[in-house]
């Protein structure tokens, strides 16, 4: 299956401070990125959908403002956590797509970034 | 509201049986379901799916079963391995092949022993 990547894989912040995590497509270009997270023991929650070149679409509930999201090639979307706080502490996957002259395929997950805000 | 739900937070099996791990969900606009495997701090990995024009679908050791009139749908693992040993999530959507918005359940942590 086609490799998707997840920079940093943890990352320890101070609150008060902005965080970016990057979701790379390795070996296909990704019209689509999305982003989720996941708290200990809970269910992938769908933050937002990022389409290459357009403005993400957020899931309700979720701050556009805090959590920015772009996706400004075929290989590579940002998730910037901003003024993080400890309640953002979780789990953040993204899962990429690609688009075929079939249609769109099977979502890739990447692995994942563990991001604690003291 | 959760739409996809795992009630079984956990499952013990035995080496070399079979692993029944269930999944029920609400929305009947679901046409596309999916089962991952997830090791902790990693990302999901893609086991099988089926599409519910479909009652069954089989991959080697893993069979999915779905129940249209049931909303419910189970993943079978016959003979179960040690490396089994993962958290399983169902994860249902709405478009073909899984590409559209994915919806997860809780997950099941399956143990297999030796």
């Amino acid at each position: 299956g086609a490799v998707v990547s997840q920079h940093p894989s943890w990352v320890i912040c101070k609150s008060g401070t902005s965080v970016k995590i990057e979701c790379r497509s390795l070996d296909f270009q990704a019209t689509t990125m999305f982003w989720y997270r996941q708290f200990p023991k809970q269910s992938l929650m769908l933050m937002a959908t990022s389409n290459e070149g357009s403005k993400a679409t957020y899931e309700q509930g979720v701050e556009k403002d805090k959590f920015l999201i772009n996706h400004a090639s075929l290989t590579l979307s940002t998730l910037t956590v901003t003024s993080a706080h400890p309640e953002d502490s979780s789990f953040y996957i993204c899962s990429a797509r690609e688009r075929t002259s079939g249609g769109y395929n099977e979502q890739f997950f990447g692995p994942g970034t563990r991001l604690t805000v003291l | 509201d959760q739409q996809v739900k795992q009630n079984s937070p956990s499952l013990s099996v035995q080496e070399g049986r079979i692993s029944i791990l269930n999944c029920d969900y609400t929305n009947s606009m679901f046409d596309y379901f999916l089962w991952y495997k997830k090791y902790p701090a990693e990302g999901p990995t893609f086991l099988i799916s089926i599409s519910s024009i479909k009652d069954k679908n089989e991959d080697g050791r893993f069979t999915v079963f779905l129940n249209k009139s049931a909303k419910h749908l189970s993943l079978h693992i016959v003979p179960s391995q040690p490396g089994d040993s993962a958290v399983y999530f169902c994860a249902a959507s709405r478009g073909e092949g899984g590409s559209e918005k994915l919806v997860f359940g809780k997950g099941t942590k399956l143990t297999v022993n030796p």
